[in-house]
């Protein structure tokens, strides 16, 4: 069966230190795999797939197979990044499952 | 472009009670979705349409029903409102195929609903 589990409820980071958003998968294909960020009061938004292997906002994301793992790293975490994180496995037509996300706070 | 539009923002329904949430997409995308957003659960598919004319259950579809109305409109009609289904609903599109998987999804602003 297709699952996405990401452990941590709440990640509380300082400004300037690295965070890592861990993510997990089961799925039985070749996965195709995203995350997806809402900040405060705006809509859900692609963040990075990892078909691009490209870096966004300082974000990277790399998939292990071996590991069936595609964690979210920054090494530098800012205030703007709190957001509200989701990790999402794409399944046929494009459908999206998600993990639960996890709640990201940046303090000063 | 206004990109995924969906009204109502706010709703609050009684027991019982019907509605339908409007989502319309300017993007021209032939893949339409309803999720439902509930805390520490995620996001989770209520339905989907791959394209027009052609609607299917996601992972939580009992008490939704879906219309496809042409390309821009994708509609999610709650029949008989239950509290279980107080929740945020987003619609999303996307230009997906059945080999494409990796197109970026474009949510909507979301409706919080509530029923009592």
């Amino acid at each position: 069966a297709q699952r996405v589990t990401q452990p941590e409820k709440l990640l509380s980071v300082f400004k300037g230190a690295p965070v890592e958003l861990k993510c997990n998968y089961s799925y039985s294909g070749s996965p195709e795999l995203f995350w997806y960020v809402q900040y405060s009061r705006q809509r859900l938004q692609l963040l990075l797939r990892h078909i691009s292997r490209e870096s966004i906002k300082g974000f990277t994301a790399d998939l292990n197979k071996g590991e069936t793992s595609f964690h979210l790293k920054k090494p530098f975490a800012q205030e703007e990044d709190s957001a509200m994180y989701y990790c999402a496995l794409s399944g046929s037509w494009g459908k999206l499952q998600f993990g639960a996300g996890t709640q990201v706070v940046v303090t000063p | 472009n206004a990109g995924v539009t969906q009204t109502p923002k706010f709703q609050v329904l009684k027991t019982g009670q019907s509605m339908t949430l409007q989502c319309a997409q300017d993007m021209n995308h032939n893949s339409m979705y309803w999720y439902r957003q509930d805390p520490g659960m995620g996001l989770r598919l209520i339905y989907y349409s791959a394209s027009e004319g052609t609607t299917d259950k996601g992972e939580v579809p009992n008490g939704y029903n879906v219309s496809r109305l042409n390309k821009r409109e994708f509609s999610l009609r709650l029949e008989s409102a239950a509290p279980s289904q107080t929740s945020v609903y987003f619609c999303a599109s996307s230009d997906s195929g059945s080999v494409t998987r990796f197109y970026e999804q474009y949510f909507g602003p979301g409706t919080r609903l509530t029923v009592t």
